[in-house]
């Protein structure tokens, strides 16, 4: 489809395993960026990509979190050492430019849990 | 720093009741202003936008008007449908080298039939 696609939809594994989590933007965005959303809360912004750098990381709640994107495209989130608070739904979403008026759209999200 | 303060839910309405969802806001110089929807299981959706003062955006019969003398940016529909439950976001954009998005908790509504 033509929009953000995120992958897995599911996951859960068990507490102290590594998670990898997949986004692919729209086709053309060159900026692309990860959220936390936790149950009952807003959305927690983890990091932001402009091509296949991250100008900023500042949202990353630990070491224990990293991000790349590779060819201005496809992106992974990855969690190491799994602990039960990182359960949450990951968005991802994507925009066209930088520029305030540009919307982000958004993918349906990973929904991770750690039992 | 950027704030977005929104009502807190869930609000419950019967079908074609007349909705406000309040949304305030605290930036520095000019954002634009968002409304977003997440229905359940699914990520969120831009519902609509305004990008300078006295700007109203529109979509679906939601409204809201880019108020900066009060810094809000409500959200209203004449007549909710069932098909609207969902939760409303109401977000600000800035640029600042990148396009820095700050999003409020989100308002859960529930319309009954």
């Amino acid at each position: 489809g033509a929009g953000v696609s995120q992958s897995p939809s599911n996951k859960v594994t068990e507490k102290g395993k590594d998670v990898e989590l997949r986004c692919d933007p729209i086709s053309g965005h060159t900026a692309l960026y990860w959220y936390r959303q936790s149950l009952g809360q807003g959305l927690e912004f983890l990091i932001y990509f402009q091509g296949n750098s991250a100008p900023d990381k500042s949202g990353l709640p630990s070491d224990r979190f990293s991000a790349e994107r590779t060819g201005g495209s496809v992106s992974t989130l990855t969690i190491q050492r799994t602990q039960q608070e990182d359960s949450a739904v990951y968005l991802c979403a994507s925009s066209l430019g930088t520029e305030s008026n540009q919307p982000q759209h958004f993918g349906d999200g990973t929904r991770l849990s750690i039992l | 720093g950027d704030s977005v303060t929104q009502m807190e839910g869930p609000v419950t309405l019967s079908e074609e009741a007349f909705l406000t969802i309040n949304c305030t806001y605290t930036a520095t110089g000019y954002p634009s202003l968002f409304w977003y929807v997440q229905y359940p299981g699914e990520g969120l959706q831009l519902l609509l936008k305004a990008t300078k003062a006295d700007d109203k955006g529109s979509n679906k019969g939601f409204e809201a008007t880019y108020r900066k003398e009060t810094t809000s940016f409500h959200l209203e529909k004449g007549s909710v449908q069932v098909s609207d439950s969902a939760v409303y976001f109401c977000a600000l954009s800035r640029s600042g080298g990148y396009q820095k998005v700050t999003f409020g908790t989100g308002t859960k509504l529930q319309v009954i039939p």
